[in-house]
């Protein structure tokens, strides 16, 4: 089941910079997108969502773009900080699930943010 | 910040016996499910329980595997007769709606 893939397995950049964390999905009928951050031996954590009929939302340091005709978001974090380094992961919300709340992850992004 | 909270946060149990994770969801919460994510893969769907039922498992959520809220609080997940291949870690995450989930930090299950 690969309906939602992030490609980049990792990512390192340099703090005060941006990183960008990609990730594709191919049904589109996916309707609500997440984005949840994870530190070793913790649960994911939310950080942004985005509906599908935005195509950016942004809170503080993290913005979510949308594209939907390419079936393809975006995490940027800007500027980016040590405490940043966890594994990023993409979910996406079937709307055939819509009242069960089942979400799709994609397989992670590990960021590290260098000082 | 109220949390999910999960317990045991490490299990090591021999094939074929039965295992219970617990979990204690947030108290207004509606919604609760159990996702795992087995060494190096994805985080899996396994199930989500609303009203007191199941409105949707996956087909790893076979009869090995139930839920039950107990006492309004507690939200369990039973493997009855574990395999190796169970061995994962093991997340509660509830919601209010459907949407954004919080996940609890996790129960690791290894079965020899």
């Amino acid at each position: 089941d690969q309906q939602v893939k992030q490609n980049s397995p990792s990512l390192s950049v340099q703090e005060g910079r941006i990183s960008i964390l990609n990730c594709d999905y191919t049904n589109s009928m996916f309707d609500y997108f997440l984005w949840y951050k994870k530190y070793p031996a913790e649960g994911p954590t939310f950080l942004i969502s985005i509906s599908s009929i935005k195509d950016k939302n942004e809170d503080g340091r993290f913005t979510v773009f949308l594209n939907k005709s390419a079936k393809h978001l975006s995490l940027h974090i800007v500027p980016s900080q040590p405490g940043d380094s966890a594994v990023y992961f993409c979910a996406a919300s079937d709307p055939s699930s819509s009242n069960t709340g089942k979400l799709i992850f994609g397989q992670g992004t590990t960021l590290q943010v260098k000082p | 910040e109220p949390e999910v909270t999960q317990t045991p946060s490490h299990q090591v149990t021999q094939m074929g016996q039965e295992v219970i994770l617990r979990c204690v969801p947030i108290s207004n919460h509606l919604y609760f499910y159990w996702y795992r994510q087995i060494l190096g893969q994805k985080v899996e769907f396994l199930v989500s329980f609303y009203n007191n039922e199941i409105s949707e498992k996956s087909e790893i959520f076979d009869d090995q595997f139930s839920v039950e809220r107990p006492d309004g609080s507690n939200f369990t997940l039973k493997i009855r007769s574990t395999k190796l291949e169970d061995s994962a870690m093991y997340f509660c995450a509830s919601s209010v709606l459907t949407g954004e989930l919080f996940f609890g930090e996790g129960s690791r299950l290894t079965v020899l």
